[in-house]
C-alpha cells in the first residue's frame, strides 16, 4: 500500500492569485495523477502526473491552468492558476502501482 | 464509451439492516471494478475490487460486492448497516486506454438511522 500526504489541506485563496498543492507517497510508485471533486460531485482526472515530463492532460484540462510537476516517483504537485470561484473544489492526487489506487486526503480550496 | 452509473444518490437505511447501493457500468471490454468510500473531511478508502477472479468479493467491513457480467452490473451490499457506515460511497471502474485510470460513478450518500 502507499500512504500519500497532501498539503495544505485546506485553503481560502483571491481570485486571480495561484495556489500550489503539494503530494507525498511514501513509496516509490509507477502513476500519479491529479482529480478534482468540484461541490457535491463527482471525481474527475485533471491529469497523469510524468516523472521528468510534461503531464498528460485530460480533455478540458489545460498546462497553462494547472501546471503540474513530478520531478522524482514521490512528489508532485500541481498548481492552480489565475483562480476564480469555479475552481473551488477538492484536488486529490493518487497514486497507483499494482492494480490499485491510493488518495491522499485531498486540498479544499475555497476561492474567494 | 465507457461509463458507471450509481442508481441511487442516497440511499437511508436503519442501524442493523442490509445495506445496498446499487451500480452499473458500460464497457466494450471487461474492466476492473472498484468501491471506494470517502467519510467527511477524509480521503478515499479501498473497500473492494474485482479483477476478473471471484465474481464474489469480499471487502472491508463486511463489504461485498457482486461481479454480474450478464447484468452489466457491481452492486455494493452489507449485511448489517453500522451507524459508521454512513459516508459517500464511489463506483469505479478502469479506463480501456489505461488501466490505471479511473472513472468514478456520480456517487452514493449513505445514511443510517439508529
Amino acid at each position: 500500500s502507499a500512504v500519500i500526504s497532501q498539503k495544505p489541506s485546506r485553503d481560502i485563496c483571491q481570485r486571480g492569485t495561484s495556489l500550489t498543492i503539494q503530494c507525498q507517497v511514501d513509496s516509490q510508485v509507477t502513476m500519479m495523477f491529479w482529480y478534482r471533486q468540484q461541490p457535491g460531485q463527482s471525481l474527475t482526472l485533471i491529469a497523469t502526473a510524468n516523472q521528468g515530463s510534461e503531464a498528460t492532460y485530460e480533455s478540458g484540462f489545460v498546462i497553462d491552468k494547472f501546471p503540474i510537476s513530478r520531478p522524482n516517483l514521490t512528489f508532485s504537485t500541481l498548481t492552480v492558476s489565475n483562480m476564480s470561484p469555479e475552481d473551488s473544489s477538492i484536488y486529490l492526487c493518487s497514486a497507483s502501482g499494482t492494480g490499485e489506487a491510493f488518495f491522499g486526503q485531498g486540498t479544499r480550496l475555497t476561492v474567494v | 464509451a465507457q461509463s458507471v452509473t450509481q442508481l441511487d444518490s442516497h440511499v437511508s437505511v436503519s442501524e442493523g439492516t442490509p445495506v445496498l447501493l446499487r451500480c452499473n457500468y458500460s464497457s466494450s471490454y471487461s474492466p476492473s471494478l472498484f468501491w471506494y468510500v470517502q467519510h467527511p473531511n477524509k480521503g478515499l478508502q479501498l473497500l473492494l475490487k474485482y479483477t476478473s477472479a471471484a465474481t464474489l468479493v469480499k471487502g472491508i467491513n463486511g463489504f461485498e460486492a457482486e461481479f454480474k457480467k450478464s447484468e452489466t452490473s457491481f452492486h455494493l451490499t452489507k449485511p448489517s448497516a453500522h451507524m459508521s457506515d454512513a459516508a459517500e460511497y464511489f463506483c469505479v471502474v478502469t479506463r480501456m486506454d489505461s488501466s490505471y485510470k479511473l472513472i468514478f460513478g456520480s456517487g452514493t450518500r449513505l445514511l443510517v438511522r439508529p
